[in-house]
């Protein structure tokens, strides 16, 4: 498995500001994800953080909005950029293993903007 | 039709019974399978990896029908503990993964 941790893990915000959200994994993996969870909603993926080169974004999700970042194997941030409260989300970090494809999630970033 | 589909209940059932989720993912090249369960306001956690031969850890039971398209998860003799949203995972070759809405499951006393 892979421990990750992200910070924060919450933050109220007002709208028109950013945030960092920062995820760090204890080994070196080639696949970080970023997700956003609604409240009471199944996990929507934003990006596919790549090392090196530009993040992979999926369809409704742009570069403007949520610039991503990955220097390395073991880190990378998400910045949700010029918020408004439809923002207001759960945002989750995560890996996947190279050997068994599975998919392990950070404690998430709550977020609430106002 | 979304990707991976799920009962999303709610399941209540009195503890010790045993329930069971299915879900249907449509996209024939999905390779990859697994349950994922989410507490309250917690992050997903992995359950189980789901195989073709099917995988049993404890009370807890996966099964893959590919001619069908549809994954499995059996839990015996639940427990209160068990109480959450359960989440069906599929990953076709060379995509990304494919969460289901999930089924949220009530284990009560």
């Amino acid at each position: 498995s892979a421990v990750i941790s992200q910070k924060p893990s919450r933050d109220i915000c007002q709208r028109g500001t950013s945030l960092t959200i920062q995820c760090q994994v204890d080994s070196q993996v080639t696949m970080m994800f970023w997700y956003r969870q609604q409240p009471g909603q199944s996990l929507t993926l934003i990006a596919t953080a790549n090392q090196g080169s530009e993040a992979t974004y999926e369809s409704g999700f742009v570069i403007d909005k949520f610039p991503i970042s990955r220097p390395n194997l073991t880190f990378s941030t998400l910045t949700v950029s010029n918020m408004s409260p439809e923002d207001s989300s759960i945002y989750l970090c995560s890996v996947e293993l190279a050997q068994t494809h599975e998919q392990y999630f950070g404690p998430g970033t709550r977020l609430t903007v106002t | 039709r979304k990707e991976v589909e799920q009962d999303p209940g709610p399941f209540n059932v009195p503890e010790g019974a045993t329930v069971a989720f299915n879900c249907t993912y449509s996209n024939s090249a999905s390779q990859s399978f697994f349950w994922y369960r989410q507490d309250c306001r917690k992050e997903p956690k992995l359950l189980m990896s789901v195989y073709s031969s099917g995988n049993e850890d404890g009370r807890f039971t996966a099964q893959l029908n590919r001619a069908s398209q549809y994954i499995s998860l059996l839990i015996r003799d639940s427990k209160l503990s068990d109480s959450a949203t359960y989440l069906c995972v599929a990953r076709p070759y060379g995509q990304n993964f494919v969460f289901g809405p999930g089924t949220r499951l009530s284990v009560l006393p």
